[in-house]
């Protein structure tokens, strides 16, 4: 009964190769965020849609691009990985009525 | 300011109580929030709180808030080994839809 799903699990990409980590949901939720948490830090939001409305924090940086082409599913791309971009990234939905953040279970990425 | 701060590491004996606290200093914050992450997975929403309650009680986990104080705790009533974690207190900001996270404490629950 997964309700947000994250593949892959585990991805490896090399230094500055584009990679692209896919999250999808059956909740039918309109909103969807990436996180990004990095080793033993805090989950921070990178950006969010609402419905196709795309809202970037301020200081995710221009390397990390999003893509929402229906409301199942997201992707997050990352242009030109670096060794500092290694983390493990979290999709969450919610319904723009509800105050409840919903997480999958992460994507870990290794840059070599 | 938007920072969360929580202790980093907790120790309980299985049985007993813990007792996770946050601190936060948005006070435009209108829901706080305890979340759960076992190694290697994402994040489990345990319980959260609006903030014109001061407690709520949902099973084993109690949450308290005092806003003046901006500080919030959950309580974890007969700790068990699978209560292992680490533990994210989270506000919302932004308008609604940004939730940010505390530092996250570590509980160990040892037999």
């Amino acid at each position: 009964d997964a309700m947000v799903i994250q593949n892959p699990r585990y991805q490896v990409t090399q230094f500055g190769k584009p990679v692209t980590l896919s999250c999808s949901q059956t909740l039918n939720h309109n909103v969807m965020y990436w996180y990004q948490q990095k080793s033993s830090q805090a989950p921070k939001l990178l950006f969010h849609y609402y419905d196709k409305d795309f809202n970037n924090e301020a200081d995710t940086p221009d390397n990390f691009q999003s893509r929402r082409p229906n409301t199942s599913f997201c992707f997050l791309d990352i242009r030109s990985p670096g060794l500092g971009d290694a983390a493990m990234y979290l999709c969450a939905t919610s319904s723009g009525h509800s105050y409840e953040q919903y997480f999958g279970p992460g994507t870990r990425l290794t840059v070599t | 300011g938007e920072d969360v701060e929580q202790s980093l590491f907790l120790s309980v004996r299985e049985g007993d109580s813990s007792v996770i606290n946050c601190t936060y200093t948005d006070s435009s914050s209108t829901y706080l929030y305890w979340y759960k992450q076992e190694p290697g997975a994402g994040l489990q929403l345990l319980t959260y709180i609006f903030s014109n309650m001061d407690m709520k009680q949902d099973q084993r986990l109690t949450v308290l808030l005092n806003k003046k104080d901006k500080h919030l705790s959950l309580r974890i009533a007969d700790t068990q080994t699978g209560d292992s974690a680490i533990y994210f207190c989270a506000e919302l900001t932004g308008g609604g839809n940004k939730l940010t996270f505390g530092t996250g404490t570590q509980l160990k629950v040892e037999l």
